[in-house]
């Protein structure tokens, strides 16, 4: 079975600077999906980034982009020039392109706060 | 915009009373899911459903039954609830589109079993 870890319960960071929060997975596929979902306090979760396992190229969406080591099974996270509305809990979950149903297997969460 | 909404945002039941907790999608998704969300333990899939009167079990699908009667429609039922069950409830529903499939999650409802 896929298992995530997220090693940083908490992380905080300054408004406009950079943090990174870190994801490592386990799994014997090769094909695959990851994934970076926030959740706002009190507010429905979204999704951040998605990564193709096949892709080399790791994925970027304006101030967030990921660092994508799949011989290390790592996927972390770095948001720059943060803001105020960054702050929420951050998950990362993982998803197998083998089966059926799109499953997603999530970490336990990074709460990020942000200060100003 | 894709809309998941979830029948409650707050909820307080006893224990032994059987509890619904109802999920709705109006964007004729074909997968739903229903997870709960524990600290430390991250979010963690109950059941899901792949098509009308389809249902599989998840990882923790003990203590849990469901119900899918309509597309739109994902009902979560605890038979007797009790207080290990006290946790913030997640439904989700997704698509394929663009080559992948995105999950869509509803607010939540956070239940507290006494």
């Amino acid at each position: 079975a896929q298992t995530v870890t997220q090693s940083q319960p908490e992380m905080s960071v300054q408004e406009a600077e950079t943090v990174t929060l870190s994801c490592t997975y386990d799994t014997s596929e090769s094909d695959y999906y990851l994934f970076w979902y926030k959740q706002p306090p009190s507010r429905q979760m979204i999704l951040v980034i998605r990564q193709e396992a096949y892709k080399q190229q790791n994925a970027t969406e304006n101030r967030f982009s990921v660092n994508f080591q799949k011989a290390a099974k790592s996927f972390s996270l770095k948001i720059s020039d943060s803001q105020l509305g960054d702050a929420a809990m951050y998950f990362c979950a993982y998803r197998s392109a083998m089966e059926y149903g799109n499953k997603l297997v999530f970490g336990a969460g990074t709460i990020l706060r942000v200060k100003s | 915009d894709v809309k998941v909404t979830q029948s409650s945002r707050y909820l307080v039941k006893r224990t032994g009373e059987k509890v619904f907790l109802e999920c709705v999608q109006d964007m004729d998704h074909e997968n739903m899911f229903w997870y709960r969300q524990d600290p430390g333990l991250g979010l963690r899939l109950i059941y899901f459903s792949y098509d009308v009167k389809m249902k599989e079990k998840g990882d923790i699908p003990e203590g849990y039954s469901v119900s899918r009667e309509k597309k739109e429609r994902f009902s979560l039922i605890l038979e007797s609830a009790s207080t290990n069950q006290t946790s913030m409830y997640l439904c989700a529903s997704s698509f394929f589109q663009g080559g992948t499939y995105e999950q869509y999650f509803g607010p939540g409802t956070r239940l507290t079993v006494t």
